[in-house]
């Protein structure tokens, strides 16, 4: 079974750019979710999709971010326009219904914003 | 809130030696607790989670209620036990599954 991936593995942006992640899920996974770290931070929870709806985006900083993930398959996270704050590594993770907790993790994608 | 707390952020023990990774959490409701680890050059994956009263790796780990803590245990570390770990709660049962970590620890098994 192919795991969690998530491409660019890194990016390296100015600020005031734009930066758009992609994730694609374990294959039939519904549960879908994008957590980040910044440096020195523990792994924040941005936001939950179950197929293409949003559970749960109570952990986006501000509207400069913006998750999709059209016909419940892979999602992008967009960073518009990109501040040096947003540098840090995000990660997507994909999960089965009703199984809480385990999730299957991407290795990450790496933020740098100059 | 909820909130998980690992003191320790660099933890370094002998191969053979007992190893003990602290955790403690805070959570108004019944929570469900878990123990991620990454090896390097791996991703983050789970090691173990408190309601399947597993083992793994030789890695045990008791919710205590009382004192509020997960922490992860292991009689004799191996080298390959070198890894970030970190402990995670989540609320027990419902839909929504987000994970609260905390910061990590950095175990190093010296030869």
């Amino acid at each position: 079974e192919a795991g969690v991936t998530q491409f660019p593995s890194h990016s390296v942006i100015e600020k005031g750019q734009t930066v758009t992640l992609r994730c694609d899920p374990i294959s039939g996974h519904d549960n879908l979710y994008w957590y980040r770290r910044v440096m020195g931070k523990e792994i924040k929870f941005l936001l939950h999709f179950v197929k293409e709806s949003k559970q749960d985006e109570s952990g986006m900083p501000n509207n400069r971010f913006l998750a999709e993930r059209t016909g419940g398959t892979y999602s992008t996270l967009k960073v518009q326009p990109a501040e040096l704050e947003d540098s840090g590594v995000y990660f997507c993770a994909s999960s089965r219904a009703r199984v809480s907790g385990e999730l299957f993790f991407g290795e990450g994608s790496r933020l740098t914003v100059l | 809130a909820q909130r998980v707390t690992q003191p320790e952020k660099l933890l370094s023990v002998f191969k053979g030696a007992p190893v003990e990774l602290k955790c403690n959490y805070s959570y108004s409701g019944s929570p469900e607790l878990f123990w991620y680890v990454q090896y390097s050059r791996q991703r983050l994956q789970l090691l173990l989670r408190h309601i399947s009263r597993e083992s793994i790796k030789g890695f045990t780990a008791d919710l205590n209620k009382g004192e509020t803590s997960f922490h992860l245990k292991k009689p004799f570390a191996q080298e390959e036990d070198s890894a970030m770990y970190y402990c995670a709660l989540s609320g027990l049962g419902g839909s929504n599954y987000k994970l609260t970590f905390g910061k990590g620890t950095l175990l190093t098994v010296n030869p």
